[in-house]
């Protein structure tokens, strides 16, 4: 079957790095996604990886390696208003998100 | 990215009354669209895919006779909720794809259902 998983819940400190792993069971692969949940809110798109690495953006970097179907998200500096679900969701042989359960990310002064 | 909008942002209905929610993908014509369901603490589920000009195709267990979905125009997607009930209540999220090489999602604003 098909499975993604990530931790529940994380707690972190303002101002500090947190990193929120993802590993991946999919039928084919064509990519992973992170999203942004506040909530109440629908997701934002944070980042997308296909190829091996580190990708970075701003405060945010998304790792992929293919081989052990595993990424992670990199938040630095983290600040309050980062408080929120990161979504993985890897997409596979039919083009089809398979999503994760989200990890909670607490942030606290 | 991709524009788009949900209506109603929220409501309020009577079980065994039926909802309308509409999602429009304002600035590029989305051929494909999604409809998810998401519960309080628990991911997104998706519900069904729908093709603009063909029928939706539902995900197991999601009833298509309950969850009718009709998407007539590039830019115009409806899921109806037929005969409410409480356990419909829910948080109701459609997306877009821009297509081509693209698979990244665009999300519309969701619409908060409760069903009383």
């Amino acid at each position: 079957g098909q499975n993604i998983d990530q931790p529940t819940e994380m707690t972190a400190t303002e101002g500090a790095i947190v990193q929120i792993n993802c590993t991946y069971q999919t039928s084919g692969f064509n990519g992973l996604f992170w999203y942004q949940q506040h909530a109440g809110e629908a997701p934002t798109f944070l980042s997308y990886n296909v190829l091996d690495g580190l990708e970075e953006k701003g405060r945010f970097s998304s790792f992929l390696s293919r081989s052990k179907g595993y990424s992670y998200l990199l938040l630095k500096e983290l600040q309050m208003k980062d408080s929120a679900s990161y979504l993985c969701a890897a997409l596979d042989s039919n083009y089809q998100l398979i999503w994760g359960a989200g990890t909670k990310l607490i942030i606290k002064p | 990215g991709a524009v788009v909008s949900q209506h109603p942002s929220w409501v309020i209905c009577k079980s065994g009354t039926s909802v309308k929610i509409e999602c429009r993908s304002l600035d590029f014509q989305a051929t494909t669209m999604f409809w998810y369901r998401q519960f309080p603490k628990q991911s997104l589920m998706l519900m069904a895919t729908s093709n603009e000009g063909s029928k939706a195709t539902y995900e197991q267990g999601v009833e298509k006779d309950k969850f009718l979905i009709n998407h007539a125009s590039l830019t115009l997607s409806t899921l109806t909720v037929t005969s409410a009930h409480p356990e419909d209540s829910s948080f109701y999220i459609c997306s877009v794809t821009s297509g081509g090489d693209s698979y990244e999602q665009y999300f519309g604003p969701g619409t908060r259902l409760t069903v009383t």
